[in-house]
């Protein structure tokens, strides 16, 4: 089935450490993004990357880092920098110009 | 970034009562999305509407593109058990979405038995 696949589902975080949430698509689409919801907000954007080997930042991109070296893949990495990493992250892609669709979520939690 | 003020923040309504929800901003968009999140999932398109004045049904759901292009609204008729979850609007503005949406902060539709 086409569609965007995030993992893992859930995932924690020790103090100091660097966490990579996946990100992976087969729906062809060039456009992918990160965003993260935290309870009683809408989502926020944190990366986009329109192409293959480009990205650009999004609202809230301090302490986060991405890479796109494939078209179907865009991981993100949550680093030590960023104090409040607890929140619902969700993966999303389209066609340039047409309504993104979403991943399932993973749910980042601090130990 | 760009605010989408969306309203209201919950609803708690009765099976088979129609709902009614709304988004409005202080900048023009291009095209108004509705999303639906279930607990635990990402937001799956509910309707999408690209042009100032259009007015779209999926079903029960009926939204529709405000002529100012600043505020869009969906309504949900005869609202059954399975439409409780967080309804999110999303805008585009004119990059064309390819650097992100703006979203609302959504509604909590809660149905009472």
């Amino acid at each position: 089935d086409g569609g965007i696949t995030q993992s893992p589902k859930y995932l924690f975080r020790k103090e100091g450490q660097n966490v990579t949430l996946s990100c992976e698509q087969n729906l062809n689409h060039d456009a992918m993004y990160w965003y993260r919801q935290d309870p009683g907000q809408g989502l926020r954007l944190i990366y986009y990357s329109q192409i293959v080997n480009d990205f650009q930042k999004g609202d809230i991109a301090e302490g986060y880092s991405v890479s796109r070296e494939k078209k179907e893949s865009f991981p993100l990495t949550v680093t030590s920098a960023q104090k409040n990493p607890t929140a619902f992250y969700l993966c999303a892609s389209s066609i340039v110009s047409q309504p993104q669709h979403f991943g399932d979520g993973t749910r980042l939690s601090i130990l | 970034g760009q605010q989408l003020n969306q309203s209201p923040q919950s609803m708690f309504i009765q099976e088979g009562e129609d709902v009614s929800m709304n988004c409005t901003s202080s900048s023009i968009f291009n095209t108004w999305l509705w999303y639906k999140q279930d607990p635990g999932e990402g937001p799956v398109l509910l309707i999408a509407l690209y042009k100032a004045g259009e007015l779209t049904s999926n079903g029960r759901l009926t939204a529709q593109f405000g002529i100012t292009r600043k505020d869009s609204f969906l309504n949900i008729s005869a609202s059954i058990p399975s439409d409780v979850g967080i309804y999110f609007c999303a805008g585009v503005g004119a990059g064309g979405g390819a650097d992100g949406l703006t979203f609302g902060k959504g509604t909590h539709l809660i149905i009472q038995p």
